[in-house]
């Protein structure tokens, strides 16, 4: 069974680095993309972006300035990056599984805890 | 991008209750439409996937219709433990999208 373990820092200052990483055990690793989404406090779930294995990244259009999405198979991990990290910034990240390499599209399952992310100056 | 519209942004029901949530796509998606829920404090869980299909281990009073634009989960018989949220998102293509939730209480 497929299991998602993340981790990072969760208090930033405006204008610093927002660093994820999130570890996949159990499963295919190379067979799917793999997924960023945030929930900001009592607000929906956005997904940011998305890689797999090869490197082939997708981005939300309304984060892609600030985002970088990287990926190293040798550990079958995948990490989020968001710059000049502001207020609004401030929300739980999650990592998701989402649909197979060359399936059909799927949504999101299963999916990490989640990390508490708030930026203060 | 697919913008994903939910009614009605919360709702209190008894224990028993039929409940129904309504999820509206402002594009045809088929039926590319997912339903999670979301206890507090807790991570989403995927409940329908393909608009009506039932994740493993979901309860059956849990359901789910709907295709093109216009989707509607039901709980047949709410029990206390579906106290959470249920969010929509369309998976038809990127940047997925996700509606911004559905609160349900009980009365």
């Amino acid at each position: 069974q497929v299991q998602l373990q993340q981790w990072g820092a969760g208090l930033l200052k405006p204008s610093e680095t927002l660093s994820l990483t999130c570890a996949v055990y159990g499963g295919s690793f190379s067979g799917y993309y793999w997924s960023w989404i945030r929930q900001s406090p009592g607000k929906g779930l956005e997904w940011i972006g998305e890689i797999n294995h090869t490197g082939s990244t997708k981005y939300n259009p309304s984060l892609r300035s600030r985002v970088t999405i990287s990926v190293d198979t040798s550990k079958d991990q995948f990490s989020l990056n968001v710059r000049s990290v502001i207020a609004a910034d401030t929300a739980i990240y999650y990592c998701a599984r989402g649909r197979e390499l060359f399936g059909e599209v799927a949504p999101f399952h299963p999916w990490g805890q989640g990390t508490l992310v708030t930026v203060s100056s | 991008d697919t913008l994903m519209t939910q009614s009605p942004s919360s709702l209190s029901a008894s224990v028993g209750d039929r409940v129904t949530i309504t999820c509206r796509a402002s594009q045809a998606i088929s039926s590319y439409l997912a339903w999670y829920q979301q206890k507090p404090g807790k991570v989403p869980n995927l409940l329908i996937y393909a608009a009506s299909t039932l994740q493993s281990g979901v309860p059956s009073r849990f359901s789910g219709s709907g295709s093109g634009t216009e989707f509607i989960l039901t709980i047949s018989s709410l029990q206390p433990e579906d106290v959470a949220t249920y969010s929509c998102q369309s998976y038809i293509s990127a940047p997925w999208t996700f509606g911004q939730g559905t609160k349900v209480e009980i009365k």
